[in-house]
């Protein structure tokens, strides 16, 4: 059965910090692996999708590695803003197109 | 025009009753997913549809029973509801259940508040 963790669980940083938030899985056959942004009493926004044969993916300020043989992922944001305080969780996808999640990484940018 | 879309957005209701939560996607997709968040935060899948067949139910008891009259639609019956079902209901949709390339979207989420 899968299972994942993120470090940190709680993270505050001054403006402008690059911040490096991690996850790691258990099984690792996994087929791809979403990173999501949830704001509070918000739902899920994607941030970015890793295919299982990439080894990163980037979007803006922001960078997702995978390193599927160690089971684990990492996000990395450049240049935090304010507005990138919200919770980040990590799912692989596993057999069924089942996501597991992480507990999530609760991020504060201050100003 | 939302993608995913979940309504209530908010329920409260008392022990005992029961009620319906419901879920629509205008993607086009054919697999759609029921997640629970509960008060830790930890989402976990409850059930998923592909074209109106169920293909997950992960251990939910039967007091939750998910009906999807069409692939557009998956909707979530509670029956006699208890204390430790409040939550945030969140809905799902994928283009495939066995095809990861293009993700999920999920809804915006319906808390539910039993008291």
């Amino acid at each position: 059965k899968q299972e994942v963790t993120q470090i940190p669980a709680a993270l505050s940083v001054p403006e402008g910090e690059n911040l490096v938030l991690n996850c790691s899985f258990t099984d690792s056959a996994i087929y791809n692996l979403q990173w999501f942004r949830q704001d509070p009493g918000k739902g899920l926004t994607s941030l970015l999708l890793i295919q299982s044969s990439q080894r990163e993916q980037t979007s803006g300020r922001l960078n997702a590695s995978l390193d599927k043989s160690s089971g684990r992922s990492t996000l990395y944001i450049a240049a935090s803003q304010p507005g990138d305080s919200a919770t980040y969780l990590c799912a692989p996808y596993n057999a069924g197109n089942m996501l597991t999640f992480g507990g999530g990484t609760r991020l504060m940018v201050k100003p | 025009d939302t993608a995913v879309s979940q309504t209530p957005k908010y329920l409260v209701t008392q022990m005992g009753n029961d009620k319906s939560i419901k879920c629509e996607q205008n993607l086009g997709h054919d697999t759609m997913y029921w997640y629970k968040q509960d008060s830790k935060k930890f989402l976990k899948i409850m059930f998923s549809y592909n074209n109106k067949e169920l293909i997950i139910n992960e251990t939910v008891p039967n007091r939750f029973s998910p009906k999807s009259p069409d692939k557009a639609h998956l909707n979530l019956h509670i029956n006699s509801l208890e204390l430790g079902d409040s939550a945030v209901y969140f809905c799902a949709s994928s283009r495939h259940s066995w095809d990861s390339e293009a993700g999920y979207t999920f809804g915006s989420g319906t808390r539910l508040t039993v008291v």
